[in-house]
């Protein structure tokens, strides 16, 4: 999985409740995302990162945020868990800026239960 | 809006029988073409990037094609641990330029 961990890979938790979830990266690479996949939907992009500090909203932002304080780490937060964020999601890196070739490479996945 | 559908859903394939996975996009100036397979339980895993029509790219049975409208996977000769969902991405050519994913192909190659 291109030197990338996502912790917990498995969680269950209550609506209501807030939620972390931490990509961690040995690449040193510049760029990473986090996804969420659901049946029928394919990948869709929540958030991404183009440095420390650096970050902005992609498709299906609300509801998440994410903070960057450290290269290798990457953390997506749900506020508030709601029944509609039960998913698998991923966190990806790369090493190229977004306006060049954009290869991705992904985790392992995390897979979230809301209840 | 950047669009990719992905056909058929869900293919089945006895071993040694070759076939083709079909990606069709709509993209505002493509800029590369992706292709991943994923395993259950598992993150997508890279396979190729395509960057223009007529480019090709091989990795031991697959064949991966580019048209301005569509890719094409090959799958020749194919093994029961090709078995998995192939993933088809764009990037274009506005804004933060993401990808855009296809909904996959599930693949399952029979003994």
């Amino acid at each position: 999985d291109a030197g990338i961990t996502q912790s917990p890979r498995h969680k269950v938790t209550e609506t209501g409740t807030p939620v972390t979830l931490r990509c961690h990266q040995t690449e040193n690479h510049r760029y990473m995302y986090w996804y969420r996949q659901d049946p029928g939907h394919g990948l869709r992009l929540i958030h991404y990162s183009y440095g420390v500090k650096d970050t902005d909203k992609g498709e299906v932002s609300d509801g998440y945020s994410v903070s960057r304080s450290k290269t290798e780490d990457f953390l997506l937060t749900l506020e508030s868990a709601t029944s509609s964020q039960t998913s698998v999601y991923f966190c990806a890196i790369s090493g190229v800026p977004p306006g060049t070739y954009n290869e991705q490479f992904f985790g392992p996945g995390t897979r979230l239960t809301v209840l | 809006e950047d669009q990719v559908t992905q056909s058929p859903e869900a293919l089945r394939l006895q071993e040694g029988e070759s076939s083709s996975l079909n990606c069709s996009y709509t993209v505002s100036g493509l800029r590369g073409l992706f292709w991943y397979r994923q395993d259950p339980g598992k993150g997508p895993e890279f396979l190729f990037t395509l960057y223009s029509a007529g480019e090709e790219k091989e990795k031991e049975r697959l064949k991966a094609t580019l048209t301005k409208k569509e890719s094409f996977l090959h799958i020749t000769a194919p093994k029961p641990e090709d078995s998995a969902t192939y993933l088809c991405a764009v990037q274009g050519n506005t804004g933060f330029q993401k990808l855009v994913f296809g909904t996959g192909t599930r693949l399952l190659v029979s003994p």
